[in-house]
Protein backbone atom coordinates (compact mmCIF):
# COMPACT_ATOMS: atom_id res chain seq x y z
CA UNK A 1 0.00 0.00 0.00
CA UNK A 2 1.26 3.51 -1.16
CA UNK A 3 0.15 5.24 2.60
CA UNK A 4 -1.43 7.92 3.39
CA UNK A 5 -0.62 10.70 0.23
CA UNK A 6 -0.73 14.22 0.08
CA UNK A 7 -0.09 17.18 -2.10
CA UNK A 8 1.70 19.89 -2.59
CA UNK A 9 4.35 18.71 0.00
CA UNK A 10 5.21 22.20 -0.03
CA UNK A 11 3.70 25.44 -0.79
CA UNK A 12 4.62 29.22 -0.93
CA UNK A 13 1.87 31.53 -0.85
CA UNK A 14 1.30 35.61 -0.75
CA UNK A 15 -1.35 36.38 2.55
CA UNK A 16 -4.87 36.85 0.92
CA UNK A 17 -4.25 34.11 -1.57
CA UNK A 18 -6.34 30.65 -1.62
CA UNK A 19 -4.86 27.38 -0.24
CA UNK A 20 -5.73 24.10 -1.31
CA UNK A 21 -4.09 20.79 0.55
CA UNK A 22 -4.73 17.21 -0.89
CA UNK A 23 -5.51 13.91 0.96
CA UNK A 24 -5.95 10.17 -0.25
CA UNK A 25 -6.08 7.99 3.05
CA UNK A 26 -4.92 4.43 2.93
CA UNK A 27 -7.42 2.33 0.85
CA UNK A 28 -9.97 0.90 3.30
CA UNK A 29 -9.64 3.15 5.77
CA UNK A 30 -12.78 5.38 7.16
CA UNK A 31 -11.51 7.77 9.38
CA UNK A 32 -9.33 10.67 8.02
CA UNK A 33 -8.22 13.46 9.85
CA UNK A 34 -6.61 16.85 9.82
CA UNK A 35 -3.69 17.92 11.84
CA UNK A 36 -1.59 21.39 11.95
CA UNK A 37 1.85 21.37 13.51
CA UNK A 38 3.76 24.22 15.05
CA UNK A 39 6.38 24.65 17.07
CA UNK A 40 4.26 27.05 19.40
CA UNK A 41 1.04 24.78 19.57
CA UNK A 42 2.42 21.27 19.04
CA UNK A 43 -0.33 19.00 16.77
CA UNK A 44 -3.85 19.90 16.82
CA UNK A 45 -6.44 18.08 15.19
CA UNK A 46 -8.98 20.16 12.91
CA UNK A 47 -11.35 17.80 12.01
CA UNK A 48 -12.10 14.34 11.25
CA UNK A 49 -14.42 12.41 8.81
CA UNK A 50 -15.93 8.98 9.64
CA UNK A 51 -16.97 7.56 6.03
CA UNK A 52 -17.00 10.86 4.79
CA UNK A 53 -19.03 12.54 7.07
CA UNK A 54 -17.55 15.27 9.82
CA UNK A 55 -17.91 14.37 13.05
CA UNK A 56 -16.00 16.76 14.75
CA UNK A 57 -14.59 20.30 13.51
CA UNK A 58 -14.42 22.16 16.46
CA UNK A 59 -10.70 22.50 15.98
CA UNK A 60 -10.80 24.36 12.87
CA UNK A 61 -9.08 27.55 13.72
CA UNK A 62 -12.05 30.02 12.44
CA UNK A 63 -14.30 30.53 9.14
CA UNK A 64 -11.35 30.87 6.86
CA UNK A 65 -10.84 27.04 7.18
CA UNK A 66 -12.64 24.71 5.09
CA UNK A 67 -12.87 20.85 5.06
CA UNK A 68 -14.77 18.33 2.54
CA UNK A 69 -14.75 14.81 1.85
CA UNK A 70 -16.47 14.40 -1.42
CA UNK A 71 -15.65 10.34 -1.43
CA UNK A 72 -13.93 7.91 0.53
CA UNK A 73 -10.22 8.07 -1.60
CA UNK A 74 -10.23 12.00 -1.22
CA UNK A 75 -10.47 15.20 0.79
CA UNK A 76 -9.04 18.58 0.64
CA UNK A 77 -8.16 21.46 3.13
CA UNK A 78 -8.47 24.61 2.00
CA UNK A 79 -7.72 27.96 3.53
CA UNK A 80 -9.30 31.48 1.98
CA UNK A 81 -8.09 34.02 2.26
CA UNK A 82 -4.75 32.89 4.06
CA UNK A 83 -2.45 34.51 6.76
CA UNK A 84 0.98 34.45 7.78
CA UNK A 85 -0.07 32.91 10.76
CA UNK A 86 -1.34 29.79 9.16
CA UNK A 87 1.93 28.80 8.27
CA UNK A 88 2.77 25.26 9.36
CA UNK A 89 2.97 21.92 8.27
CA UNK A 90 -0.43 20.22 7.64
CA UNK A 91 -0.93 16.53 8.44
CA UNK A 92 -3.37 14.10 6.85
CA UNK A 93 -3.99 11.04 8.54
CA UNK A 94 -6.33 7.41 8.08
CA UNK A 95 -7.54 4.72 10.54
CA UNK A 96 -9.65 1.86 10.20
CA UNK A 97 -12.77 1.44 11.89
CA UNK A 98 -11.84 -2.07 13.14
CA UNK A 99 -8.60 -0.62 15.15
CA UNK A 100 -10.12 2.96 14.65
CA UNK A 101 -7.26 4.82 16.82
CA UNK A 102 -3.94 3.69 15.40
CA UNK A 103 -3.52 7.08 12.82
CA UNK A 104 -1.10 6.64 9.67
CA UNK A 105 0.35 9.76 8.87
CA UNK A 106 1.00 11.63 5.53
CA UNK A 107 4.05 13.46 5.03
CA UNK A 108 2.77 16.46 5.24
CA UNK A 109 2.13 19.53 3.41
CA UNK A 110 4.90 23.02 4.33
CA UNK A 111 3.08 25.74 3.92
CA UNK A 112 4.69 28.84 4.36
CA UNK A 113 2.11 32.34 3.70
CA UNK A 114 4.42 35.31 2.67
CA UNK B 1 -12.85 14.98 26.80
CA UNK B 2 -8.90 13.82 27.53
CA UNK B 3 -6.12 15.35 28.68
CA UNK B 4 -2.73 13.99 27.96
CA UNK B 5 0.23 15.70 29.59
CA UNK B 6 4.32 14.86 28.68
CA UNK B 7 6.94 14.92 30.65
CA UNK B 8 9.95 16.03 29.72
CA UNK B 9 10.05 18.29 26.96
CA UNK B 10 13.54 17.42 25.99
CA UNK B 11 15.69 14.79 26.96
CA UNK B 12 19.69 14.16 26.70
CA UNK B 13 21.24 11.08 26.88
CA UNK B 14 24.21 9.25 26.20
CA UNK B 15 24.43 6.58 23.55
CA UNK B 16 23.58 3.09 24.95
CA UNK B 17 21.85 4.76 28.32
CA UNK B 18 18.16 4.49 28.78
CA UNK B 19 15.50 6.82 27.77
CA UNK B 20 12.08 6.93 29.85
CA UNK B 21 9.30 9.40 28.80
CA UNK B 22 6.13 9.98 30.90
CA UNK B 23 2.40 10.75 29.97
CA UNK B 24 -0.67 11.34 32.23
CA UNK B 25 -4.21 10.72 30.69
CA UNK B 26 -7.30 11.87 32.76
CA UNK B 27 -10.47 9.63 31.24
CA UNK B 28 -10.15 6.60 32.93
CA UNK B 29 -12.45 5.01 30.27
CA UNK B 30 -9.25 5.42 27.83
CA UNK B 31 -7.99 1.92 26.77
CA UNK B 32 -5.55 2.69 23.96
CA UNK B 33 -2.37 4.41 23.94
CA UNK B 34 -0.12 4.54 21.63
CA UNK B 35 3.68 6.43 20.80
CA UNK B 36 4.23 8.14 17.71
CA UNK B 37 8.26 8.78 16.91
CA UNK B 38 8.58 11.80 14.49
CA UNK B 39 12.21 12.10 12.47
CA UNK B 40 13.07 15.64 12.27
CA UNK B 41 11.36 17.06 8.93
CA UNK B 42 9.52 13.37 8.86
CA UNK B 43 5.61 12.16 9.48
CA UNK B 44 4.85 10.94 13.07
CA UNK B 45 5.17 7.48 13.13
CA UNK B 46 3.41 4.55 14.97
CA UNK B 47 6.00 2.96 16.79
CA UNK B 48 4.33 0.93 19.98
CA UNK B 49 0.88 0.81 21.44
CA UNK B 50 -0.59 -0.71 24.54
CA UNK B 51 -4.27 -1.71 25.37
CA UNK B 52 -5.71 -1.56 28.82
CA UNK B 53 -5.71 -4.89 29.63
CA UNK B 54 -2.02 -5.63 29.20
CA UNK B 55 0.65 -4.10 31.86
CA UNK B 56 3.72 -4.30 29.81
CA UNK B 57 4.20 -4.23 25.79
CA UNK B 58 7.90 -4.69 24.63
CA UNK B 59 9.30 -4.25 20.63
CA UNK B 60 13.10 -4.76 20.69
CA UNK B 61 14.74 -2.15 22.39
CA UNK B 62 11.30 -0.29 22.83
CA UNK B 63 8.98 -1.18 25.93
CA UNK B 64 5.68 0.51 27.23
CA UNK B 65 4.30 0.49 30.66
CA UNK B 66 0.61 1.41 31.61
CA UNK B 67 -0.63 1.87 34.99
CA UNK B 68 -4.22 2.69 35.34
CA UNK B 69 -4.73 2.68 38.47
CA UNK B 70 -2.16 5.52 38.34
CA UNK B 71 -3.83 7.21 34.43
CA UNK B 72 0.20 7.31 33.49
CA UNK B 73 2.22 5.58 31.00
CA UNK B 74 5.32 5.63 29.77
CA UNK B 75 7.79 4.78 26.63
CA UNK B 76 11.57 2.64 27.75
CA UNK B 77 14.24 2.89 24.91
CA UNK B 78 17.27 0.95 25.87
CA UNK B 79 20.68 0.93 24.78
CA UNK B 80 19.52 4.46 22.93
CA UNK B 81 21.33 4.91 18.89
CA UNK B 82 21.77 8.42 17.65
CA UNK B 83 18.85 7.47 15.31
CA UNK B 84 16.26 7.24 18.15
CA UNK B 85 16.57 10.87 18.47
CA UNK B 86 13.61 12.49 17.78
CA UNK B 87 10.23 13.87 19.19
CA UNK B 88 8.28 11.39 20.77
CA UNK B 89 4.39 11.56 21.29
CA UNK B 90 1.98 9.57 23.16
CA UNK B 91 -1.57 9.99 22.93
CA UNK B 92 -5.05 8.85 24.41
CA UNK B 93 -8.62 8.36 22.82
CA UNK B 94 -10.76 11.17 22.95
CA UNK B 95 -13.91 9.33 24.53
CA UNK B 96 -15.41 12.82 25.78
CA UNK B 97 -15.52 13.69 22.03
CA UNK B 98 -16.81 11.70 19.36
CA UNK B 99 -14.85 7.99 19.13
CA UNK B 100 -12.02 7.86 16.82
CA UNK B 101 -10.15 10.45 17.56
CA UNK B 102 -6.98 10.83 19.77
CA UNK B 103 -5.67 13.63 21.95
CA UNK B 104 -1.67 14.06 22.11
CA UNK B 105 0.67 15.45 23.80
CA UNK B 106 2.92 18.03 23.97
CA UNK B 107 6.04 15.65 22.84
CA UNK B 108 9.76 15.14 23.80
CA UNK B 109 12.75 16.28 22.68
CA UNK B 110 14.88 13.22 22.50
CA UNK B 111 18.75 13.71 21.86
CA UNK B 112 20.99 10.74 21.84
CA UNK B 113 25.06 11.67 21.67
CA UNK B 114 27.32 9.77 20.49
Amino acid sequence: DAGVIQSPRHEVTEMGQEVTLRCKPISGHDYLFWYRQTMMRGLELLIYFNNNVPIDDSGMPEDRFSAKMPNASFSTLKIQPSEPRDSAVYFCASSLAVSSYEQYFGPGTRLTVT
Amino acid sequence: GENVEQHPSTLSVQEGDSAVIKCTYSDSASNYFPWYKQELGKRPQLIIDIRSNVGEKKDQRIAVTLNKTAKHFSLHITETQPEDSAVYFCAAPNYGGSQGNLIFGKGTKLSVKP
